[in-house]
């Protein structure tokens, strides 16, 4: 059973801190990680996508990965209020197939107080 | 260009009673995602049609079901409702041709409450 562990928080910052939110899945052969967004009550939105070992920075939000310790993390610079939402970490295990499915961890709820 | 378009968004709908579900790939996608979310379980995938083929299955009864069509639209139906079937609907489309890079998109979902 291939899984992908978060913790389920509330994990709450002040705005204007770093917020950072961690992922672990258990298949090492896993070939690409992605970090959506979720609003109460919306559909998960894609904020960051990576696939090698290391940092990837866009604009507030830094992904990094880790596949030795297989571990994901997103960081998200001067956090605002409007970042308040479940974020949920996502693997494709990848394999010749190309298969479009992802396994999701129940993501990690993130409130940033004014 | 237009975004993945599920159909209905609320759907109310008794036990033993079935139901179908309509999802509009982006625009040259041919990969169609169906996840169910629950407070409980979170997002569980149900299955991946590519090319009116399914090329990838989750953990869930017979009682679930899909089909894609040529121009790749994408129905799930769900027979014999239970309660436990309440849930938020997703699907998702990618290009799917091989590269296991491209994210899923998704649409705005489907809200099924049984009673």
């Amino acid at each position: 059973q291939k899984e992908v562990e978060q913790n389920s928080g509330p994990l709450s910052v002040p705005e204007g801190a770093i917020a950072s939110l961690n992922c672990t899945y258990s298949d090492r052969v896993s070939q690409s990680f992605f970090w959506y967004r979720q609003y109460s009550g919306k559909s998960p939105e894609l904020i960051m996508s990576i696939y090698s070992n290391g940092d990837k920075e866009d604009g507030r939000f830094t992904a990094q990965l880790n596949k030795a310790s297989q571990y994901v993390s997103l960081l998200i610079r001067d956090s605002q209020p409007s970042d308040s939402a479940t974020y949920l970490c996502a693997v494709n295990p990848g394999g010749g197939s190309g298969y479009s499915t992802l396994t999701f961890g129940k993501g990690t709820m993130l409130l940033v107080s004014p | 260009k237009a975004g993945v378009t599920q159909t209905p968004r609320y759907l109310i709908k008794t036990r033993g009673q079935q139901v179908t579900l309509s999802c509009s790939p982006i625009s040259g996608h041919r990969s169609v995602s169906w996840y169910q979310q629950t407070p409980g379980q979170g997002l569980q995938f149900l299955f991946e049609y590519f090319s009116e083929t399914q090329r990838n299955k989750g953990n869930f009864p017979g009682r679930f079901s899909g089909r894609q069509f040529s121009n790749s639209r994408s129905e799930m139906n769900v027979s014999t409702l239970e309660l436990g079937d309440s849930a938020l609907y997703l699907c998702a489309s990618s290009p799917g041709h091989g590269d296991y890079n491209s994210p899923l998109h998704f649409g705005n979902g489907t809200r099924l409450t049984v009673t």
